[in-house]
């Protein structure tokens, strides 16, 4: 497609339930990045890919959060054991290539998950 | 410190009208790049304008406008002739080149803009 999809765009998940977030990037895309929004904030840096490696993942709030991009295309964003306070926004974003500061990221529509 | 600092939480502006909201940055770099998101209800963040550390123009889009001022470290985006569409949250960020995370942005808190008819 055009944009960066992400599916699904609401989740609703049960405390203790495991989630799994897809993104599929803009086609060609090298650099691929996970945010997390709380709502009526900032979105907040999670993870970074550059094609399949994972260069970066100092934003993940515990190791409950996965995140993989095993053939430098789509990525998921693993929760497992939700609880409540990972009720945001997930955002994917990708990037045309890494090192230049004008580089354009292009963000989903993000997968909004509740957990209850 | 806080990198991105916007002061507005909430701002009005009538239909028509020109407003501007405030962005202020914090980097010791010489490179970097500022950008500001649109994000409706919808959620979706919605690219408006960019301004490069080394651009001595500001850059315009439509009716977008970035005032950037280097010394003072500010990147305040200007909306000229609001429209009721312009209603949302507006987020300025900045990606620095020496930053390892492949350039992520760094946001600010946002600025809410509601349009009135």
């Amino acid at each position: 497609g055009a944009g960066v999809s992400q599916s699904p765009r609401y989740k609703v998940a049960k405390r203790g339930q495991d989630v799994a977030l897809r993104c599929d990037p803009i086609s060609g895309h090298v650099s691929l990045f996970w945010y997390q929004q709380a709502l009526g904030q900032g979105p907040e840096f999670l993870t970074y890919f550059q094609n399949e490696a994972q260069l970066d993942k100092s934003g993940l709030p515990s190791d409950r959060f996965f995140a993989e991009r095993p053939e430098g295309s789509v990525s998921t964003l693993k929760i497992q054991r939700t609880q409540q306070e990972d009720s945001a926004v997930y955002l994917c974003a990708s990037s045309l290539v890494q090192g230049i500061a004008g580089n354009t990221i292009y963000f989903g529509e993000g997968s909004w998950l509740t957990v209850v | 410190a806080q990198k991105i600092t916007q002061t507005q939480p909430g701002m009005f502006v009538q239909e028509k009208e020109a407003v501007t909201l405030d962005c202020t940055y914090d980097t010791s770099d010489q490179s970097y790049g500022l950008f500001w998101y649109k994000q409706p209800s919808s959620g979706e963040m919605i690219f408006l304008i960019y301004q490069g550390s080394y651009d001595e123009q500001n850059a315009t889009e439509g009716r977008y406008s970035l005032n950037f001022q280097k010394a003072r470290k500010s990147a305040n985006l200007v909306i000229s002739a609001s429209q009721l569409g312009d209603s949302a949250m507006y987020f300025c960020a900045m990606r620095e080149a020496s930053n390892n995370a492949g350039n992520m942005l760094t946001f600010g808190g946002g600025t809410r803009l509601m349009v009135k008819p």
